[in-house]
C-alpha cells in the first residue's frame, strides 16, 4: 500500500494552461515537501509545508497543506515548458526519521 | 557551493563483484540517506544515518551495507550485486533527521548489474 498517493500520474498540457496535482494519504504528516526532478538529475526541494491549512507561493506555483495534514496540492498558473519535470511529494511521520515519497506526477508542458 | 556529490555517476558491473558508491556532503548535515528509484516504484529509502556511527534500515535494505565514519561521507556498499539491484541511486542529506525533513539530493548514480 502506497502511503502517499499522487494524482494524476501523467499530465500533458499546453503552455499557458493552469494545472493542479494532488498528494493524498490516510496518515497525518508532521510536514510535507514538494520536489521537482528533471531527467538525469536528483530531486530538488521546492517547498516544505508544516501547518495544517498552510499556503505557500513560489512565483507561479502555489502549494497548500490540508487542514488535517493528510493531503497537499500543487497548483501551477500559466505553465511554461520550463515547468516540465517529475513532481514528487514526500512526508515525514512524527518522530519517525524516514521520509516517504509518492510515486510522482510527470508533467509535460508543450510550447 | 553547498552540494551533495556521488561517485561514480554511471557504473556497469557483473553479478557478485563488490562495489562501493561514495557520497559526500559539504553542508555539515547530520542526517544522510540512500534511495533507489525504479520505474513504477518511485523513490524508496535503503538506509539512513542520523549521525556518525548511527545508521538504520530504510524500506529496502536487503543486499546493501552502509557506514558513517565521518560526518560528511556515507558510502553505499553492495557486497555481492545482483541484477535486481540495477537502479538509479540517490544520496541525500539534511540538517537533522527531524521535521521538517528537508533533504538535498546528489545527482544520482545509475548502476547496471549484468
Amino acid at each position: 500500500t502506497q502511503l502517499l498517493e499522487q494524482s494524476p500520474q501523467f499530465l500533458s498540457i499546453q503552455e499557458g494552461e493552469n494545472l493542479t496535482v494532488y498528494c493524498n494519504s490516510s496518515s497525518v504528516f508532521s510536514s510535507l515537501q514538494w520536489y521537482r526532478q528533471e531527467p538525469g538529475e536528483g530531486p530538488v526541494l521546492l517547498v516544505t509545508v508544516v501547518t495544517g491549512g498552510e499556503v505557500k507561493k513560489l512565483k507561479r506555483l502555489t502549494f497548500q497543506f490540508g487542514d488535517a495534514r493528510k493531503d497537499s496540492s500543487l497548483h501551477i498558473t500559466a505553465a511554461q515548458p520550463g515547468d516540465t519535470g517529475l513532481y514528487l511529494c514526500a512526508g515525514g511521520l512524527g518522530s519517525n526519521y524516514k521520509l516517504t515519497f509518492g510515486k510522482g506526477t510527470l508533467l509535460t508542458v508543450n510550447p | 557551493e553547498a552540494q551533495v556529490t556521488q561517485n561514480p555517476r554511471y557504473l556497469i558491473t557483473v553479478t557478485g563483484k563488490k562495489l562501493t558508491v561514495t557520497c559526500s556532503q559539504n553542508m555539515n548535515h547530520e542526517y544522510m540517506s540512500w534511495y533507489r528509484q525504479d520505474p513504477g516504484l518511485g523513490l524508496r529509502q535503503i538506509y539512513y544515518s542520523m549521525n556518525v556511527e548511527v545508521t538504520d534500515k530504510g524500506d529496502v535494505p536487503e543486499g546493501y551495507k552502509v557506514s558513517r565514519k565521518e560526518k560528511r561521507n556515507f558510502p553505499l556498499i553492495l557486497e555481492s550485486p545482483s541484477p535486481n539491484q540495477t537502479s538509479l541511486y540517490f544520496c541525500a542529506s539534511s540538517l537533522t533527521g527531524g521535521a521538517p525533513y528537508e533533504q538535498y539530493f546528489g545527482p544520482g548514480t545509475r548502476l547496471t548489474v549484468t
